[in-house]
């Protein structure tokens, strides 16, 4: 069984459309993240939730939202995509106290 | 915020070959934890290393943290070795807040 699964793995898409990433972790975390890695492969925090609250939220333009409908999942949705949103997008979730950090697989969008 | 320095940014070795990878970081952390990105682009955790000495099989890591720094030892490397390698720290209170990470060592291992 997958620990942190993400779904789309790939989505293309054009500029000014709303697309959705899902992720689903079943390892029983309380926090889950989104991390964006650029094309320099630099990774930087977006958002975090704990226990459904939104603790961490930098620097981040308000077309994204981050949408957790239970402690188990934690969507991702941007609006009005723009050339400088294609990156990679990675979901983790830890545990409080425990800290060891678990990333799914990461979903590549490409904005046209 | 944090500041996580890494170097090498990039290094070429032969197969069987050791290296040492460091991190540097500007202020106390409570958290530690070095990844390694493969070529398909999964992040893999390592270690999670906030003070101490652990090792793996062929990996071992030491953080020093009175001294902000952490070090990622492989030794006899192999092919699958290659790939990006990530330090992140943090501050954490509760365990909700994120990690900062590096901009990574990329490591080729050469046959």
């Amino acid at each position: 069984d997958t620990a942190v699964s993400q779904t789309p793995k790939y989505l293309v898409t054009q500029m000014g459309n709303d697309k959705s990433i899902k992720c689903e972790q079943n390892l029983g975390h309380d926090t889950m993240y989104w991390y964006k890695q650029d094309s320099k492969k630099f990774l930087k925090i977006m958002f975090s939730y704990n226990n459904k609250e939104l603790i961490i939220n930098e620097t981040v333009p308000n077309r994204f939202s981050p949408k957790s409908p239970d402690k188990a999942h934690l969507n991702l949705h941007i609006n009005s995509l723009e050339l400088g949103d294609s990156a990679v997008y990675f979901c983790a979730s830890q545990r409080s106290g425990a800290n060891v950090l678990t990333f799914g697989a990461g979903s590549r969008l490409t904005v046209l | 915020g944090i500041q996580v320095e890494q170097s090498p940014p990039d290094l070429i070795l032969q197969e069987g070959a050791n290296s040492t990878l460091r991190c540097n970081f500007s202020d106390s952390v409570n958290n530690l934890q070095w990844f390694h990105q493969n070529p398909w682009g999964q992040l893999i955790n390592l270690f999670y290393i906030p003070s101490g000495t652990k090792q793996n099989g062929r990996l071992s890591a030491t953080t020093v943290a009175t001294e902000r720094y952490s070090l990622l030892y492989i030794s006899s490397s192999q092919t699958t070795d290659s790939g990006v390698y990530f330090c992140a720290v943090g501050v954490s209170g509760g365990g909700a807040d994120g990690l900062t990470f590096g901009k990574g060592t990329h490591l080729i291992i050469q046959p």
